[in-house]
């Protein structure tokens, strides 16, 4: 069965620490998608990759960060720099001329 | 400008009623124009999708209106039922490539009996 896998599903972060979300595709989707959900702030975008070892900064970049070694996955670093990290974290996938599909994203919550 | 701007923030329709859900944007360069269905704790899943050239597209109970000279469009479920109560998202983006969605705010359902 085709889709977009996330996990864990819920993260707990303490004070100072990175943690990272791993998102993986079996889609064979060229282009990777990381977003940011917030109560009454839709969804706003992180990091993209259109293809293998490319990405670039979406709207939220800072205290963020990413890598694409593999088509299938694109992890995402929240960093100690981010200092609101608690949100819904959403990663999607595309191909060319296809609308996105979404996982089920990660809880991501400050202890 | 990149902005897709989405109203109403939150709605209650009766069982049977339409819900209406309307989106602004601003860039004409724009030409896909999807609409996302979210349940809680869940991702967005495509609901239904619209290209300019067409004013009105129909899937079941869904429907998208669009209109280019005003740059709007819009999401109509008929006959609302509670299982469609959901927070469901505007977005557009340039079809061609992968460009990312902007995605509206997005409006939250609620389908009373």
């Amino acid at each position: 069965d085709g889709g977009i896998t996330q996990s864990p599903k819920y993260l707990f972060r303490k004070e100072g620490q990175n943690v990272t979300l791993s998102c993986e595709q079996n889609l064979n989707h060229d282009a990777m998608y990381w977003y940011r959900q917030d109560p009454g702030q839709g969804l706003r975008l992180i990091y993209y990759s259109q293809i293998v070892n490319d990405f670039q900064k979406g709207d939220i970049a800072e205290g963020y960060s990413v890598s694409r070694e593999k088509k299938e996955s694109f992890p995402l670093t929240v960093t100690s720099a981010q200092k609101n990290p608690t949100a819904f974290y959403l990663c999607a996938s595309r191909v060319f001329g296809q609308p996105q599909h979404f996982g089920d994203g990660t809880r991501l919550s400050i202890l | 400008q990149q902005q897709v701007k989405q109203s109403p923030q939150s709605l209650i329709v009766q069982k049977g009623g339409i819900s209406i859900i309307n989106c602004a944007y601003e860039n004409t360069a724009f030409d896909y124009f999807p609409w996302y269905q979210q349940f809680p704790g869940k991702g967005p899943a495509l609901l239904i999708a619209i290209r300019p050239d067409v004013s009105e597209k129909k899937e079941g109970r869904f429907t998208i209106s669009f209109n280019k000279s005003a740059k709007q469009f819009s999401l109509h479920i008929m006959d609302s039922q509670p299982g469609d109560s959901a927070t469901y998202f505007c977005a557009a983006t340039l079809n061609s490539g992968n460009t990312p969605l902007v995605f509206g705010k997005g409006t939250r359902l609620s389908v009373i009996a």
